[in-house]
């Protein structure tokens, strides 16, 4: 199974800074690779998928790059609606689909 | 807009048998390969089921298989999560999610919360 490994776990920004998530796989997984943002009781939410194409309605501040195991999510100007887990999964290599363990973005 | 909406959550006690399901609309159900991940209290998502859009292929994660059965009725636009001996370990928010095997979960439901205590 490949594993994702996000870092860092929690991140304190303020509002206004440029964020820099990072995932990285257990293996190649191409460019396979999405990001969802999750609120606290809501779904997660499709950010990006194919490592750096955004989602539909998905504003131009978010990012995403990288391929094979290396991947990074970034966020140019945090907005105060940003504030979230943002998770990396990969649809590469499976089953199984497998996750990060999600990086919170917290108000400094 | 596509909606996705999962019932059927609830209390039940260890080795006991619960059924969850979700009815989608405003997506091409009869194409769309279907997906059970849950995220238990404080933890990240963890993929527990798919199911190809004709029912061809079903896929489990280990920590669920033989205990738990995914289906579907295309002409009712549902599927169905039936979830037996069920354990602690297994309680978690589970949300069903569109997504064909090859692409990315694009849409998911609210959730339902399954609690397995005595």
């Amino acid at each position: 199974d490949i594993v994702m490994t996000q870092s860092p776990a929690t991140l304190s920004v303020s509002p206004g800074e440029r964020v820099t998530l990072s995932c990285r796989a257990s293996q190649s997984v191409s460019s396979n690779l999405a990001w969802y943002q999750q609120k606290p009781g809501q779904a997660p939410r499709l950010l990006i998928y194919d490592a750096s194409t955004r989602a539909t309605g998905v504003p131009a501040r978010f990012s995403g790059g990288g391929s094979g195991t290396e991947f990074t999510l970034t966020i140019s100007s945090l907005q105060p609606d940003d504030f979230a887990v943002y998770s990396c999964q990969q649809y590469k290599n499976w089953p199984p689909w497998t996750f990060g363990h999600g990086t919170k973005v917290e108000l400094k | 807009e596509v909606l996705l909406v999962e019932s059927g959550g609830g209390l039940v006690k260890p080795g006991g048998s619960l059924r969850l399901s979700c009815a989608a609309s405003g997506l091409a159900f009869r194409s769309s390969s279907m997906n059970w991940v849950r995220q238990a209290p404080g933890k990240g998502l963890e993929w527990v089921s798919s199911i190809s859009s004709s029912s061809s292929y079903i896929y489990y994660a280990d920590s669920v298989k033989g205990r738990f059965t995914i289906s579907r009725d295309n002409a009712n636009q549902s599927v169905f999560l039936q979830m037996n001996s069920l354990r602690g370990e297994d309680t978690a928010v589970y949300y069903c999610a569109s997504g064909d095997y090859d692409d990315p979960f694009d849409h998911w439901g609210q959730g339902a919360l399954v609690t397995v205590s005595s």
